[in-house]
């Protein structure tokens, strides 16, 4: 059974930095990309960052470009989510989800296509 | 960048009822779309994939379809735990929609 973990949500001032993390079980971590998505209170869901299975790429939304760092690390089946000049909009439960592949019209494999199991989240206030 | 929107909004519906909630990508997307259903403080769950591949596990009453721009998320016979809001969203660098909050009425 897949499994994903997620911990490091805290309460923390404008300015400041925290790191979340992602224990990953029950599937091979490296066949898979993987996802933060956070949805702040009362909205909806929003993608944050991408890293394909090997962790050779990485994806961000323009809104955490060059402040946020997707992660991973194999020894310990963890996906992390390094966070700085954290701002009062960063306010949000983050999901840590895994990526299911798919294959295009012309057969060319892609991995980064629909979440297929999502962690419970954990839950990032920013407020002075 | 490729927007995705979704309609209506929310709705409400009686215990039986068919429902049906439109996607719309502001560019083709071919079949690259999912579903999910996200209950009140619990974790989204995927429903479909490639706009109408139903997810092992999920009920029957449960289908997509569509291709392109605009996209279809039905439920056949609502039942009282369906209650939940719906999103979709495109593949690669996802995009969701704002969402459709499923009540009853």
């Amino acid at each position: 059974e897949v499994q994903l973990l997620e911990s490091g949500g805290a309460l923390i001032r404008p300015g400041g930095s925290l790191r979340l993390s992602c224990a990953a079980s029950g599937f091979t971590f490296s066949n898979f990309a993987m996802s933060w998505v956070r949805q702040a209170p009362g909205r909806g869901l929003e993608w944050v960052s991408d890293i394909t299975g090997s962790g050779d790429s990485t994806y961000y939304a323009d809104s955490v470009k060059g402040r946020f760092t997707i992660s991973r690390d194999y020894s310990k089946n963890t996906l992390s989510l390094h966070m700085n000049s954290l701002r009062g909009e960063d306010t949000a439960v983050y999901y840590c989800a895994r990526l299911k592949f798919y294959y295009t019209s012309s057969g060319d494999y892609h991995p980064l296509g629909y979440f297929d199991s999502w962690g419970q989240g954990t839950l990032v206030t920013i407020s002075s | 960048d490729i927007q995705m929107t979704q309609s209506p909004s929310s709705l409400s519906a009686s215990v039986g009822d068919r429902v049906t909630i439109t996607c719309r990508a502001s560019q083709g997307i071919r079949n690259y779309l999912a579903w999910y259903q996200q209950k009140p403080g619990k974790a989204p769950k995927l429903l479909i994939y490639g706009a109408s591949t139903l997810q092992s596990g999920v009920p029957s009453r449960f289908s997509g379809s569509g291709s392109g721009t605009d996209f279809t998320l039905t439920i056949s016979n609502l039942q009282p735990e369906d209650v939940a809001t719906y999103y979709c969203q495109k593949y690669n660098n996802a995009v969701f929609g704002p969402g459709t909050k499923v009540d009853l009425k």
